[in-house]
C-alpha cells in the first residue's frame, strides 16, 4: 500500500467502550498527526508526533491517548468517550513538522453512542 | 493570533463555469507557509498546493491558479472551467514559521463547492 492509511474506516462505540484508532504511513516520513474534523468547527489539530516524540498536544482531553511506536505508526487510543467526540478523526504525516504539506488518511468516521 | 477566514460556506457553479474560492489569513510572523486541500466525499483531505511567504508569484497548474496577494492578506483558488469532479469542500490552511507551533496547520472552515452537469 502507499500513502497514508487508516482503520477502521467507521467505528460505533458506546461511552463505556475502550478502542484504538490506527494509522500507518507508507511515504518515510518522519512527522505524524492526529486532526478531528467535526461538523461545526474547523479541523481541529489534536496531536503532533516528531520522529515519535510528542511535540504538540492542543489540550485534548485524556480520553483520548495517543500512541507512536515508530515514525511510521500512529494509534488514538479512545475510552470513556462522549456523544460530542463523534466526527472523523484524520491522520496526517509530513516529511518533517516545520513548513511541508501534510499527507492525509482518509479518516476513521467515530460514532459514540 | 493566526486565523484562516474562508468567507464563502457553499457555492454551486454549472459545469465549465469558473469559479474562485476566497481565503483570507492573519499571521504575525513574516515567515509563513499557505496551502490548499481539496476533500471529496470520500473524506480524504488531498493536497493540491504550498505556497511560502516570500514568493507572491501566481501559479498555474492545469485548471487551477492562486492568486497570492500579501497587500491583502488572500491567498485566493480559482478553478478554470469547472468539472463535476471538482465538486469537493476545499480548505485553506496556514502554517507559521518562527515562534508558531511545530506543525500546527491552522484551517479555515472549508468551502463546499458543488458544480452541476
Amino acid at each position: 500500500e502507499t500513502g497514508v492509511t487508516q482503520t477502521p474506516r467507521h467505528l460505533v462505540m458506546g461511552m463505556t467502550n475502550k478502542k484504538s484508532l490506527k494509522c500507518e504511513q507508507h511515504l518515510g516520513h518522519n512527522a505524524m498527526y492526529w486532526y478531528k474534523q467535526s461538523a461545526k468547527k474547523p479541523l481541529e489539530l489534536m496531536f503532533v508526533y516528531s520522529l515519535e516524540e510528542r511535540v504538540e498536544n492542543n489540550s485534548v482531553p485524556s480520553r483520548f491517548s495517543p500512541e507512536c511506536p515508530n515514525s511510521s505508526h500512529l494509534f488514538l487510543h479512545l475510552h470513556t468517550l462522549q456523544p460530542e467526540d463523534s466526527a472523523l478523526y484524520l491522520c496526517a504525516s509530513s516529511p518533517r513538522t516545520e513548513y511541508n504539506e501534510q499527507f492525509f488518511g482518509p479518516g476513521t468516521r467515530l460514532t459514540v453512542l | 493570533a493566526q486565523k484562516v477566514t474562508q468567507a464563502q460556506t457553499e457555492i454551486s457553479v454549472v459545469e465549465k463555469e469558473d469559479v474562485t474560492l476566497d481565503c483570507v489569513y492573519e499571521t504575525r510572523d513574516t515567515t509563513y507557509y499557505l496551502f490548499w486541500y481539496k476533500q471529496p466525499p470520500s473524506g480524504e483531505l488531498v493536497f493540491l498546493i504550498r505556497r511560502n511567504s516570500f514568493d507572491e508569484q501566481n501559479e498555474i497548474s492545469g485548471r487551477y491558479s492562486w492568486n497570492f496577494q500579501k497587500s491583502t492578506s488572500s491567498f485566493n483558488f480559482t478553478i478554470t472551467a469547472s468539472q463535476v469532479v471538482d465538486s469537493a469542500v476545499y480548505f485553506c490552511a496556514l502554517s507559521e514559521g518562527y515562534g508558531g507551533s511545530q506543525g500546527n496547520l491552522i484551517f479555515g472552515k472549508g468551502t463546499k463547492l458543488s458544480v452541476k452537469p
